[in-house]
């Protein structure tokens, strides 16, 4: 089946860095991806659409400059945190469909637990 | 969009089966159900999808009525590795890459 990967899985970084989160998809192609971040025991919130080749979409509420999308290429999306804070601390996972797959089904990534200290 | 609702949290025994009922009053003609699975510091993982009536895979089945404004997701037989969060989306499928919005879920339980 459809394979996302995510990387890193676990990230900790200095208050006022950066940090870049890729996500692939392994065996399939996908021009659009999403990005999520989930607060503990809470729901995962949508927070932008990456298109391939465009600027992404974002959600009401996410500053699109903390948050840079990239998605260059077929199978490669990247969020990139930009002077993180401690707020930031999240966990951040991607997904994409596979297009024409049976279930239609989104595949998600394993995630990336981010902590700023 | 439609919105869904669930409860919030479920208690069962192992080897108990378990019925997870989401209601979706507003679901649109093109629009599919379907359920994820999350397990803590994990992404979600698809577990089943449907448009009507019963669809059964190795894992669960899901049970929709003929108004579709409800959804049962069953899991046969839980054991403790079924202790998960599980999401209900509904969506259209027929083409497009449509955003993917997640309610709130409901945790299940296994008890030993």
């Amino acid at each position: 089946g459809a394979v996302v990967s995510q990387h890193p899985s676990r990230v900790i970084c200095k208050s006022g860095t950066s940090v870049k989160i890729e996500c692939r998809s392994l065996d399939f192609q996908a021009t659009t991806m999403f990005w999520y971040r989930q607060f503990p025991k809470k729901s995962l919130m949508l927070m932008a659409t990456s298109n391939e080749g465009s600027k992404a979409t974002y959600e009401q509420g996410v500053e699109k400059d903390k948050f840079l999308i990239n998605h260059a290429s077929l199978t490669l999306s990247t969020l990139t945190v930009t002077s993180a804070h401690p707020e930031d601390s999240s966990f951040y996972i991607c997904s994409a469909r596979e297009q024409g797959a049976v279930n239609y089904g989104y595949t998600f990534g394993s995630g990336t637990r981010l902590t700023v200290v | 969009l439609a919105k869904t609702t669930q409860p919030i949290s479920m208690d069962s025994y192992e080897g108990q089966e378990v019925n997870i009922t989401c209601s979706h009053n507003n679901i649109a003609t093109n629009d599919y159900i379907t359920w994820y699975q999350q397990f803590p510091s994990q992404g979600p993982r698809f577990i089943i999808q449907g448009y009507k009536t019963k669809v059964t895979n190795e894992v669960a089945s899901l049970f929709i009525p003929a108004d579709r404004k409800s959804s049962t997701l069953s899991l046969p037989r839980v054991s403790l590795s079924d202790t998960a969060v599980y999401y209900c989306l509904v969506g259209d499928r027929s083409g497009g890459y449509q955003k993917v919005t997640f309610g709130i879920g409901t945790k299940l339980q296994v008890i030993p």
